[in-house]
């Protein structure tokens, strides 16, 4: 199975900062890489998907990039609904593993 | 909308068996394969199996082979995955999810799954 390594796992910012979150596989998956946002209690939400590509509805605050197997979520200006945690997972091939997660917390 | 409706909460016994449900609309059931992810409290998220509405072709994470079962009803657009033999590291909140070429575009509220006596 592909394994999926999220850094940081936690992050304190401030409102305004910028933030960088990455993801590393553990083999090749070409672009095939979504990154989910979810808050406490609630269901996960899609950010992006196919490493760069922002889901319906998505800000442009977020951004994606990265191939092969280094990836990473960049949040440009935090707003303060952007905080929670964020997962990254592979969609190249089941099964499609997450990483473990970054909780991104007020600084 | 899409929408995919699960029940808040289940609470079992050790030992046994439960059906958890997914209810889709919005959308052609059909047309997209259905995620299971679980989610243990505080922890991260699981990929369980997918199931392909159409002809029923399940894909399952290893893990999970001799634990889940995948199905679905066509005719109420329902999916459902069973999960047998129950202990306490069964209890979690679990999603259905709808995928878009592997990634999970839309998903449910996640049911709360307790396992205690």
């Amino acid at each position: 199975d592909i394994q999926m390594t999220q850094s940081p796992a936690s992050l304190s910012a401030s409102v305004g900062e910028t933030v960088t979150i990455t993801c590393r596989a553990s083999e090749n998956i070409y672009s095939y890489l979504a990154w989910y946002q979810q808050k406490q209690g609630k269901s996960p939400q899609l950010l992006v998907y196919n490493a760069k590509t922002l889901a319906e509805g998505v800000p442009s605050r977020f951004s994606g990039s990265g191939s092969g197997t280094q990836f990473s979520l960049k949040i440009n200006s935090l707003q303060p609904e952007d905080f929670g945690s964020y997962y990254c997972q592979h969609h190249y091939g089941t099964p499609y593993t997450f990483g473990g997660g970054t909780k991104l917390e007020i600084k | 909308q899409v929408q995919l409706q699960q029940p808040g909460a289940e609470l079992v016994k050790p030992g046994a068996s439960v059906k958890l449900s997914c209810k889709a609309s919005g959308y052609t059931f059909t047309s997209y394969w259905m995620h299971w992810v679980k989610q243990r409290p505080g922890q991260g998220l699981e990929w369980i199996g997918e199931i392909n509405p159409s002809n029923g072709r399940t894909n399952y994470n290893e893990k999970f082979k001799s634990k889940a079962t995948l199905t679905v009803d066509k005719s109420s657009s329902t999916a459902y995955m069973q999960l047998s033999s129950l202990t306490s590291e069964d209890s979690a909140v679990y999603y259905c999810a709808r995928s878009n070429d592997g990634s999970s575009d839309y998903w449910g509220q996640g049911t709360t799954l307790t396992v205690s006596s």
